[in-house]
């Protein structure tokens, strides 16, 4: 069965700083990987989606990276604003499945 | 074009009371899915349907039971309610079950 981690849990930092949020799972057997943003209250929207052939997936300040063999993925967020501020959920399926289990996320705030 | 919605957004029930959750997709994709989302546990999968016809349980199957109606909707059902139920319960849809998985808003169940 597959286990997703993401450090930290929770993570508070100033306006502008770039920061690094980390998932990693167990079974390197995957189709592909997600990152999501759930703002409280609210559901979950995809942010960027990375196929198991690709090294990684960009989208304005939004970069990830996919390490299959080392079990690890990484979202980097540039320059970080206020609106920034929400969970950041990491899902990864199981080998030979394709869906797909949740980390329990990362809570981000970023101050101004 | 609304995505994902789900009715109802909120519901409280008695212990022993019988309700549907329901959820329909526009964008004419194969899968359709439920999750529920507890403080500390993350989102883990109650029942998904790979395609119109079919449904299959996942994690946390016992107590619900679901009826793919047709290509968009997908409801659940729990039958007997119990204050372990108490969760927010989130619909998601995806094409050929390996591309991006897209929320509904939700649907915030207090059992007493």
């Amino acid at each position: 069965k597959q286990e997703v981690t993401q450090i930290p849990a929770a993570l508070s930092v100033p306006e502008g700083e770039n920061l690094v949020l980390n998932c990693s799972f167990t079974d390197s057997a995957i189709y592909n990987l997600q990152w999501f943003r759930q703002d409280p209250g609210k559901g979950l929207t995809s942010l960027l989606l990375i196929q198991s052939s690709q090294r990684e997936q960009t989208s304005g300040r939004l970069n990830a990276s996919l390490d299959k063999s080392s079990g690890r993925s990484t979202l980097y967020i540039a320059a970080s604003q206020p609106g920034d501020s929400a969970t950041y959920l990491c899902a990864v399926p199981s080998g030979g499945s394709y869906i797909p289990t949740f980390g329990r996320g990362t809570s981000l705030i970023v101050h101004p | 074009n609304a995505g994902v919605t789900q009715t109802p957004k909120f519901q409280v029930l008695k212990t022993g009371q019988s309700m549907t959750l329901q959820c329909a997709q526009d964008m004419n994709h194969n899968s359709m899915y439920w999750y529920r989302q507890d403080p500390g546990m993350g989102l883990r999968l109650i029942y998904y349907s790979a395609s119109e016809g079919t449904t299959d349980k996942g994690e946390v199957p016992n107590g619900y039971n679901v009826s793919r109606l047709n290509k968009r909707e997908f409801s659940l059902r729990l039958e007997s309610a119990a204050p372990s139920q108490t969760s927010v319960y989130f619909c998601a849809s995806s094409d050929r079950g390996r591309e991006t998985q897209y929320f509904g808003p939700g649907t915030r169940l207090l059992v007493l």
